[in-house]
């Protein structure tokens, strides 16, 4: 199975601060099959980004996703106070499909 | 606008059964695969698995697999998840998602549905 590594756990930002997530697959991911979602308290995951770089539908531009070899990583450019919520990588390129464990976007 | 609408929150106790649906609204789901993923309480998302209703092929993930049972009536575009034998560690919430992408297996989940939240206490 392939695990997904995120770091840190917790990030703790201002608003208008560039956060950066990571999540390492071990092994690869088949063509860059990673999707990150967002889940805020009481509420369904939101999809975010697939195949490592798109953006999903109606996701503001401020959210980019980018892929270095194993290493795939989530930046969102400035933080607005929605944004402050876990956000989870998730491959699906194999099954079982693995999620990360989540990193924390919390408010400083 | 396409929706999954699942069935609310359910009470069981342990070697109780269980049955939770996802119903699909605002298009037809046949060609899209359907996943679920569990949550248990305070803790993060994973992958229960996932079925295709055109022909109900479905994936399992190896840590749930014989606990439960996944299928999908086509005729009213519902997704069903089925326990024979409920144990408490079954409690959390769980979700269905519909993949992003018709007719191929390789797509994120983009629609999800609200959870059903599953309490199995003796």
């Amino acid at each position: 199975d392939i695990v997904l590594t995120q770091s840190p756990g917790t990030l703790s930002l201002s608003l208008g601060e560039r956060a950066t997530l990571s999540c390492r697959a071990s092994p690869s991911v088949t063509d860059n099959f990673l999707a990150w979602y967002q889940q805020k308290p009481g509420q369904a995951p939101r999809l975010l980004i697939f195949r490592a770089s798109s953006r999903a539908a109606g996701i503001p531009d401020r959210f980019s996703g980018s892929v270095s070899g194993t290493d795939f990583s989530l930046t969102i450019s400035g933080l607005e106070p929605e944004d402050f919520a876990v956000y989870y990588c998730q491959h699906y390129g194999t099954t079982p499909r693995t999620f990360g464990h989540g990193t924390r976007v919390e408010m400083k | 606008e396409v929706q999954l609408v699942q069935s609310g929150a359910e009470e069981r106790k342990p070697g109780e059964s269980l049955k939770i649906s996802c119903r699909g609204s605002g298009n037809n789901f046949t060609h899209y695969w359907v996943g679920w993923v569990r949550q248990m309480p305070g803790k993060g998302l994973e992958w229960l698995g996932i079925i295709y209703p055109g022909d109900s092929d479905t994936r399992y993930s190896p840590s749930i697999q014989g606990q439960v049972s996944m299928s999908f009536d086509t005729a009213i575009n519902t997704a069903y998840l089925r326990w024979d034998r409920l144990r408490a560690s079954d409690t959390g919430i769980y979700y269905c998602a519909r993949q992003q992408m018709g007719g191929t297996f390789l797509s994120a989940f983009d629609i999800w549905g609200q959870g059903t939240p599953v309490t199995v206490s003796p």
